[in-house]
């Protein structure tokens, strides 16, 4: 069975500090893992996916497949920041994703 | 820049009762998806729908609920008697062509249903 888990609900940071938000997934074959971040009164919107290999708002993730796991990084938070989180997967050649549960990310000044 | 919208933003409505939430996705995408998230927890996924017809589709995407898309433009979603738990916040998608990766979904902004 597909499944994401992101073990932190809310990750309280101060401004400048680093960020990394924890995914973790199951699935047996060839998953494609995406982070999507919802600001506040915002829609869900593609943050990077991991063939994309790209850094996005000066965040990274990497997909380790040996620990199936895929977590977001920011070396230096901002408040602006401050969102809803969301991992999610799919597999390749199917186009469902399944989410996990998500993390608030809340960057203080 | 293009964008998937949903109406209404809020539907209230009685148990039993039909409802129709309606999503206009981006005109040239060719995949559409409804997901939904009851309050406090994950987003699901319910159906996709490819070529007119439902590609593949969740078990929560039970009897009761069906999916259209009437006029090639507009893409609605149907629960023919609402339960209690139907309660959420629905959200459409779309995306391009996806034919051996998984293509960028859009997300409209949700409609939250509340079944009373």
């Amino acid at each position: 069975a597909q499944r994401v888990t992101q073990p932190e609900k809310l990750l309280s940071v101060f401004k400048g500090a680093p960020v990394e938000l924890k995914c973790n997934y199951s699935y047996s074959g060839s998953p494609e893992l995406f982070w999507y971040v919802q600001y506040s009164r915002q829609r869900l919107q593609l943050l990077l996916r991991h063939i994309s290999r790209e850094s996005i708002k000066g965040f990274t993730a990497d997909l380790n497949k040996g620990e199936t796991s895929f977590h977001l990084k920011k070396p230096f938070a901002q408040e602006e920041d401050s969102a809803m989180y969301y991992c999610a997967l799919s597999s390749r050649g199917f186009q469902k994703l399944v989410f996990g549960t998500g993390t608030r990310l809340l960057v203080s000044p | 820049e293009p964008e998937v919208t949903q109406t209404p933003s809020h539907q209230v409505t009685q148990m039993g009762q039909e409802v129709i939430l309606r999503c206009v996705p981006i005109s040239n995408h060719l995949y559409f998806y409804w997901y939904r998230q009851i309050l406090g927890q994950k987003v699901e996924f319910l159906v996709s729908f490819y070529n007119n017809e439902i590609s593949e589709k969740s078990e929560i995407f039970d009897d009761q609920f069906s999916v259209e898309r009437p006029d090639g433009s507009n893409f609605t979603l149907k629960i023919r008697s609402t339960k209690l738990e139907d309660s959420a916040m629905y959200f459409c998608a779309s995306s391009g062509k996806g034919i051996t990766s998984t293509d960028t979904q859009y997300f409209g902004p949700g409609t939250r249903l509340t079944v009373l």
